[in-house]
């Protein structure tokens, strides 16, 4: 079955530096891939997804690059704010549409 | 305004006492899920639903019930809770499967002793 890692597990910035999150994937039947931030104390929530068809989506400081032949994706934060700092999980769908298949995490601080 | 509402959020009990954590969608989704979020693991899928009396395992399972009676609500049950069980569960739901933007509640934090 599908297997997701992610990496850094921590990441620790200055406000106003960029940030990156990268996942592989290991099935390549996969074809929909979101990030999902996470607050203390509530539920995970979509920030940017992409599909198989794109290499890349940009929503205002946040973007989303995609190489299906190396099977990894990446998050990318520029300008980083305070309000950024939270935990990040990146996810595949598997090809069934059955479950998304979460990594481990990052936790990102944001220091100003 | 949409939203999963998930309760309760908090609850202390004691092994082997039967127990059940509601989730309800307001947004006439056909598939709903349930994870559990564990130190280290990130999240991990326990019972899928595509639709009305259609439900399914996901990767954990055991220990875990599920049913899906009407499209809005999407309970977990847990019959004989163990100490194991022990985590924060999250309920999502979407409108047709996985492969679209999943809206979650915002926990239920179980604590098994």
């Amino acid at each position: 079955g599908e297997n997701v890692e992610q990496h850094p597990s921590t990441l620790s910035v200055q406000e106003g530096d960029s940030a990156v999150i990268k996942c592989t994937y290991s099935d390549s039947a996969s074809n929909y891939f979101p990030w999902y931030k996470q607050e203390l104390g509530k539920g995970p929530q979509l920030i940017i997804d992409i599909r198989s068809n794109v290499g890349e989506k940009k929503d205002q400081r946040i973007a989303v690059t995609l190489n299906k032949t190396a099977k990894h994706f990446s998050l990318h934060i520029t300008e980083t704010q305070p309000e950024d700092s939270a935990v990040y999980f990146c996810a595949a769908s598997t090809w069934t549409g059955t479950a998304l298949i979460f990594g481990k995490g990052t936790t990102l601080s944001v220091s100003s | 305004e949409a939203q999963v509402t998930q309760n309760p959020r908090y609850l202390i009990t004691v092994t082997g006492k039967k127990l059940t954590v509601t989730c309800s969608q307001n947004m006439n989704h056909e598939y709903m899920s349930w994870y559990r979020q564990d130190p280290g693991l990130g999240l991990r899928q326990i019972y899928y639903s595509m639709n009305v009396e259609v439900t399914d395992k996901g990767d954990v399972p055991e220990g875990y019930k599920v049913s899906r009676k009407e499209k809005r609500n999407f309970p977990l049950i847990l019959e004989s809770p163990s100490p194991n069980q022990t985590s924060l569960y999250f309920c999502a739901s979407s409108t047709e499967n996985s492969n679209q933007p999943q809206h979650f509640g915002d926990g239920t934090r179980l604590s098994i002793l």
